[in-house]
């Protein structure tokens, strides 16, 4: 069975503060996929990445940052210099890299940032 | 292109009333899936399809009924709401392949049982 673990419930930060989401996942699967989706407080869920289980580059978007380390079972988020639209809750979600494969999402990570 | 949309976006039914959340793509997905989004708990999986005539139950089916007789629509019917189905729903689309591709979202509906 898979499992994501997303341990923050609710992190708050001043903006311009670099943040770190973590998330820890359980898979038997030797090949999987990883995502982060965000959900901001109008409620959409937007994709920000996906994450193959065989690529463990680090991979650098904007003020984004995402470290896969296969070693330990994280799949972490960083936001740099953090900024007040950045308010949401953050999803980690696990799926094998299978056709019919179904994705299992964390309970998610809120992230406040005040002015 | 609208992507995934879902009618209503918020509804209020009364213990014991039936209604239908309707989900539709116009990707030409084959996969689409059900989620109900509730405080603390994440998204799980209601029920999902892989194509016209094929669904199966994900993670918390009970209560709730789907069918998909063509690729663009997947609704998910409540025969009897109860309380416990105060959530948020998302639907969900994807290409089918070889591995797995990412999952577009609806806006979500609301829905509170009274």
């Amino acid at each position: 069975a898979q499992k994501v673990t997303q341990a923050q419930t609710e992190i708050s930060v001043v903006e311009k503060e670099d943040v770190t989401l973590d998330c820890v996942y359980e898979t038997r699967d030797t090949t999987y996929y990883l995502f982060w989706y965000k959900q901001p407080p109008s409620g959409e869920l937007v994709f920000l990445i996906r994450r193959n289980s065989f690529d463990e580059q680090n991979e650098i978007s904007g003020r984004y940052s995402w470290n896969f380390q296969k070693s330990t079972s994280s799949f972490n988020f960083t936001i740099t210099a953090s900024q007040v639209v950045d308010s949401a809750v953050y999803f980690c979600a696990l799926s094998e890299a299978k056709g019919y494969s179904t994705l299992t999402f964390g309970k998610g990570t809120m992230l406040l940032v005040s002015p | 292109n609208a992507g995934v949309t879902q009618t209503p976006k918020f509804q209020v039914l009364k213990t014991g009333q039936s209604m239908t959340l309707q989900c539709a793509q116009d990707m030409n997905h084959e996969y689409m899936s059900w989620y109900r989004q509730d405080p603390g708990m994440g998204l799980r999986l209601i029920h999902y399809s892989v194509g016209a005539g094929i669904t199966d139950q994900g993670e918390v089916p009970n209560g709730y009924n789907v069918s998909r007789s063509t690729t663009e629509d997947f609704p998910l019917r409540l025969l009897s709401a109860a309380p416990s189905q105060t959530s948020v729903y998302f639907c969900a689309s994807r290409d089918l392949g070889g591995l797995q591709e990412t999952q577009y979202f609806g806006p979500g509906t609301r829905l509170l049982v009274l």
